[in-house]
């Protein structure tokens, strides 16, 4: 069964705004990533944040973590039409290397 | 490098039909892994190793058998395919221990059993 599970499935902006997407979680983590997939792409790392971090950067992006809500989010700030993709959380299974991924979150960027 | 790849990239089967998806990766990883991408359920892990003769199950392994005779690759076997296995199948791959948590992927192998 999927561990986590990102909300909303889908969000649709304009350029220039800021874009939020959440991911839940059901037993204890060490740590949570968030990947980026472009259509019809592999998956791509985007960040790591372990679970004695509150928040992490990496350019335009910032993701939180709530410990106590097992819960994460994930802002992408001054969106841009490259940043249309799906972005997915995955936190560790039965054992770190068995990684579990949500659903996704769909982001279209407007023009 | 060309990082992990992946062949072929689409496939068409018949039931009952066997086949290997190919994954090498040249960054001399010691973690491999398979996922499967189904329409509204993410990625699902089907097996995966953390070394040379070291594979285990993920959460969706039956169907689908793994071995992993060098570092460098890791085929995905379907024995005798079936309808349900129609996914896009995705090669990850990563170093273990401490600098485990960055998984590389491949482009996937889309895969359609008639």
């Amino acid at each position: 069964s999927q561990q986590g599970e990102e909300d909303p499935q889908a969000l649709s902006i304009q350029e220039g705004e800021n874009a939020t997407m959440n991911c839940s979680y059901k037993t204890s983590i060490n740590n949570l990533q968030w990947y980026r997939q472009n259509s019809g792409r592999g998956l791509v790392h985007l960040i790591l944040i372990r679970s004695n971090e509150r928040e992490k950067h990496s350019g335009r992006l910032r993701v939180t973590l709530d410990t106590s809500k097992k819960s994460s989010s994930l802002l992408i700030t001054a969106s841009r039409a490259a940043d249309t993709a799906s972005y997915f959380c995955a936190t560790p299974g039965s054992n770190d290397y068995k990684l579990s991924f949500g659903a996704g979150t769909t982001v279209t960027v407007r023009a | 490098n060309a990082g992990v790849t992946q062949t072929p990239k689409f496939q068409v089967l018949k039931t009952g039909q066997s086949m290997t998806l190919q994954c090498a990766q040249d960054m001399n990883h010691e973690y491999m892994s398979w996922y499967r991408q189904d329409p509204g359920m993410g990625l699902r892990l089907i097996h995966y190793s953390v070394g040379a003769g070291i594979t285990d199950q993920g959460e969706v392994p039956n169907g689908y058998n793994v071995s992993r005779s060098t570092t460098e690759d890791f085929p995905l076997r379907l024995l005798s395919a079936a309808p349900s296995q129609t996914s896009v199948y995705f090669c990850a791959s990563s170093y273990t221990g401490t600098r485990f948590y960055e998984q590389y992927f491949g482009p996937g192998t889309r895969l359609t059993v008639t």
